[in-house]
């Protein structure tokens, strides 16, 4: 069955410093993979997304993500964390490119330190 | 601007009522999604609608009822069966092609007093 991990479910970094989130995924086809963001009672917000080609792929507000296929991971970074950055950030797995399922991880929530 | 509008973003609800949960988009999209919130649980799928007066169970959709009457509306009934009802509930559309990802709605946080 297809899943995902995010092995953090709390991280704490300061204000400047560089930031990685980790994603493990299980799925026995070429996946596709979606970081998303959301702030305290909002929605999700899509930073990225990665469905085939360059495994190093950009979103906005300067993340990006590279997809590992041999560790099946797909971790999210940033190399200058900003205070507005602080949020809770969830790794998604499609399920099925038929029904456009999504399978998310628990979320990593992220503090920033000033 | 498109998007997708859920209301109320707060409801409250006495034990054994039935509510219904509104969500609506103008994104022109064929697929929406109704998850459901818990902390430290991630996101957990209570239904799916592919097309219009089509709809399928998720992994919680005991409890929950659905119906797709227009492309645009997906509305979600919390029904008195629902065991533990207090939760954010997030409504998501997503449009044609593969790999699309989600368009999320604001959420509606449901509190059963």
């Amino acid at each position: 069955a297809q899943s995902v991990t995010q092995p953090d479910i709390h991280i704490t970094v300061s204000e400047g410093a560089s930031l990685e989130l980790r994603c493990n995924y299980s799925y026995g086809a070429t996946p596709y993979l979606f970081w998303y963001v959301q702030s305290p009672g909002q929605g999700l917000q899509l930073l990225l997304k990665y469905f085939s080609g360059d495994t190093l792929v950009q979103g906005i507000k300067g993340f990006e993500a590279e997809f590992k296929r041999s560790q099946s991971s797909f971790n999210l970074r940033k190399p200058s964390v900003h205070w507005s950055d602080a949020a809770e950030y969830f790794c998604a797995v499609g399920a099925s490119s038929n029904t456009g399922k999504l399978i998310f991880g628990q979320g990593t929530t992220l503090q920033v330190k000033p | 601007d498109g998007g997708i509008t859920q209301s109320p973003k707060y409801l409250f609800r006495k034990e054994g009522q039935n509510v219904t949960l509104s969500c609506e988009q103008n994104l022109n999209h064929d697929a929406m999604y109704w998850y459901r919130q818990d902390p430290g649980q991630g996101l957990r799928l209570i239904y799916y609608s592919q097309i219009v007066n089509d709809f399928q169970k998720g992994d919680i959709a005991e409890g929950y009822s659905v119906s797709r009457e227009k492309k645009e509306s997906f509305p979600l009934t919390v029904t008195s069966a629902q065991k533990n009802p207090t939760a954010f509930y997030l409504c998501a559309s997503r449009g044609q092609g593969t790999g699309n990802g989600y368009t999320f709605g604001s959420g509606t946080r449901l509190t059963v007093v």
